[in-house]
């Protein structure tokens, strides 16, 4: 049964680094890309980037001069890290498998 | 980067109606658009992939299709269970990019 589940430290002050993990099951990380999603409250779906099955990685353009993902394959946890957080980076953060598989996501807060 | 312009942002539906929403992608995207169902609090589930594709668990009701540029999701004989918001999202070029979002409210 595929599962992704994400964890994180709920809030963060401004100016800081959000560190997220996406801890997989079912799949392996050398099969399937997984990609973050995230949504700010009440507002649409923000797709952040992606790690390929091969290590590859991409990211939204918007976000790349703050945005990393990786990964520690053994461990079957993709990591997201993003500086520089301000208010409007508050909302639910998504990893997905393929799109197809949703973790339940994780609430993020940037405030003071 | 590709804009998907997605209409309506809400909609004031009735049970039993059948619903189009729509996506215009600002450049080709050949078939690779889906389609996002979401609920309150919930993640979002995976409708419609590849343009016109149900996907797994999804009811014979929803359908995807395409015309040119435009993307729609039409849902036949509205049930209570799919009130929620709906979201497309290109997938042929980086970075990927969603729709706006559609909100369907009962009248």
């Amino acid at each position: 049964q595929v599962q992704l589940t994400e964890s994180g430290p709920g809030l963060v002050h401004p100016s800081e680094t959000l560190s997220l993990t996406c801890t997989v099951s079912g799949f392996s990380l050398t099969g399937y890309s997984v990609y973050w999603v995230r949504q700010p409250s009440g507002k649409g779906l923000e797709w952040m980037g992606r790690m390929r099955y091969n290590g590859d990685t991409s990211y939204n353009s918007a976000l790349k001069s703050r945005l990393s993902i990786s990964r520690d394959t053994s461990k079957n946890q993709v990591f997201l890290k993003m500086n520089s957080l301000q208010t409007d980076d508050t909302g639910t953060y998504y990893c997905t498998r393929d799109l197809a598989h949703w973790g339940q996501g994780t609430l993020v807060t940037v405030s003071s | 980067d590709i804009q998907m312009t997605q209409s309506p942002s809400s909609m004031s539906v009735s049970l039993g109606d059948t619903v189009t929403i729509t996506c215009r992608a600002s450049q080709d995207v050949g078939i690779y658009v889906n389609w996002f169902q979401q609920k309150p609090g919930k993640s979002p589930r995976r409708m419609i992939y590849r343009a016109t594709n149900l996907a797994d668990g999804v009811p014979s009701r929803f359908s995807g299709s395409r015309s040119g540029s435009d993307y729609s999701l039409t849902i036949s004989s509205l049930e209570s269970e799919d009130v929620a918001d709906y979201h497309c999202l290109q997938y042929d070029e980086y970075p990927y990019t969603f729709g706006a979002g559609t909100k369907l409210e009962l009248k």
